[in-house]
């Protein structure tokens, strides 16, 4: 299965402490997608890039989250000094880009904050 | 950004032809409609994707008016494992640079009866 994997599924922090987690996009994928989806509600977007590039950051996305993707491949968001409220399903999605979009999602990781 | 509007929830027999209605008046020229669907603990999966008219898949038809204000996902004889959440999406992030135009509602929690 070639599909968006992230690493790892579940994560249990204290509050206070960094996570990091991992998504692999789609291997042709150039353009890769991070969300958060709290209980109850879809996913809303927090970045994206474009290969390394990344275009786009959403307000959600405070000074204690931050997203990489060195070499365009797998992309990393870290969460500093995590807080309570940060407690969520974070998506990763992936797609080629074209006229039309479709994204394809991972499975997520879920983070619970103590 | 195109706002859609869809039933909070559906109830369904197995064995039915679920219709699902989207209104999503403020659609722009270039967007493009797209439909998820979402397991508990997991990532949306793409049904299906259009821009005009009807389109079919080995899962689903999408029905789209002429006026593209809205849209019908249909999913023929459900199942119990049909039970999910679907998610109406309207816009697309085009090639080059560009603002993010996808977001997710709250979805339609669609439970099949049997």
């Amino acid at each position: 299965d070639t599909g968006v994997s992230q690493d790892p599924r579940h994560k249990i922090t204290k509050r206070g402490q960094n996570v990091t987690f991992r998504c692999d996009p789609i291997s042709e994928h150039n353009r890769l997608y991070w969300y958060r989806q709290t209980l109850g509600q879809g996913p809303e977007f927090l970045t994206y890039f474009q290969n390394e590039a990344q275009l786009e950051k959403s307000r959600l996305l405070s000074d204690r989250f931050s997203a990489e993707r060195p070499k365009g491949s797998f992309s990393t968001l870290e969460i500093q000094r995590t807080e309570q409220g940060d407690s969520a399903m974070y998506l990763c999605a992936s797609s080629w880009p074209a006229g039309r979009e479709t994204q394809y999602f991972g499975p997520g990781t879920r983070l619970l904050v103590l | 950004l195109a706002k859609t509007t869809q039933p909070i929830s559906m109830d369904s027999y197995e064995g039915q032809e679920v219709n699902i209605t989207c209104s999503h008046n403020n659609i722009a020229t270039n967007d493009y409609i797209t439909w998820y669907q979402q397991f508990p603990s997991q990532g949306p999966r793409f049904i299906i994707q259009g821009y005009k008219t009807k389109v079919t898949n080995e899962v689903a038809s999408l029905f789209i008016p002429a006026d593209r204000k809205s849209s019908t996902l249909s999913l023929p004889r459900v199942s119990l494992s049909d039970t999910a959440v679907y998610y109406c999406l309207v816009g697309g992030v085009y090639s080059g640079a560009g603002s993010y135009q996808l977001t997710f509602g709250k979805g339609t929690k669609l439970s099949v009866i049997p």
